[in-house]
């Protein structure tokens, strides 16, 4: 059974860079046909897609995010990380991360999530 | 990119049937058989409940199902029971190769 776990600061100060990473369990990250992505959602609001990557290294990102976030994969430990600099107080948010089959739209296998809030 | 326009609320008694819809542009929703359903439980992670419009997968109610016609996706659940209570998002794959979520739409079951 495929497991995912983020991990990661739960404060950061604002102007800094937030980072995570996703521990996969049960199955390879570098498996082909596989999207690896972060979703967040802000105290009370609604989901907000940040970005993905492909298996091979592709990268998609949100554009509204696009000039402040950095998605990669770790095959050697199996992680997923995601790096979002010059952070606010609009950043704070429960950060997912979800697996996704290429040619299909539905995540199927999700984190438990992992609040991160900016404040200095 | 715009989010998805979804009904803040919908409710229902049990038993009835209930449609939450979603809609985009010829640009995402209209433009692809690429949405999927998710549904969201207080403190939970979201859970897939349809993906590529109409598709269910397995362990997911056969009460649940999606649809779509032109820029509009709806997802139906039928027979509607206490437990599907919660915040019901849907996302569509984008001309961007973006993807983009609707606003999520909070059943009540009355």
């Amino acid at each position: 059974q495929l497991q995912l776990q983020e991990s990661g600061p739960g404060l950061v100060k604002p102007s800094e860079t937030l980072s995570l990473t996703c521990t996969v369990s049960g199955g390879s990250i570098s498996a082909s046909g596989y999207y690896w992505g972060w979703i967040r959602q802000p105290p009370g609001k609604g989901l907000e897609w940040i970005g993905n990557i492909y298996y091979s290294g592709s990268t998609y990102y949100n554009p509204s995010l696009r000039s402040r976030v950095t998605i990669s994969l770790d095959t050697s430990k199996n992680q997923l990380s995601l790096k979002l600099s010059s952070v606010t107080a609009a950043d704070t948010a429960v950060y997912y991360c979800a697996r996704r089959r290429a040619n299909s739209s539905g995540l199927d296998y999700w984190g438990q999530g992992t609040l991160v809030t900016v404040s200095s | 990119q715009s989010a998805l326009t979804q009904p803040a609320s919908v409710s229902g008694s049990p038993g009835q049937s209930i449609t939450i819809s979603c809609t985009g542009t010829s640009s995402d929703v209209g433009g692809y058989n690429y949405v999927s359903w998710y549904q969201q439980h207080p403190g939970k992670a979201p859970k897939l409940m349809i993906y590529d419009v109409s598709n269910r997968p397995s362990g997911v109610s056969n009460r649940f199902s999606g649809s779509k016609s032109d820029n509009t996706a709806s997802l139906t659940i039928s027979g509607l029971q206490a437990e599907d209570e919660g915040d019901y998002y849907c996302i569509s794959y984008t001309s961007s190769s973006t993807w983009v979520f609707g606003g999520g739409t909070k059943l009540t079951v009355l």
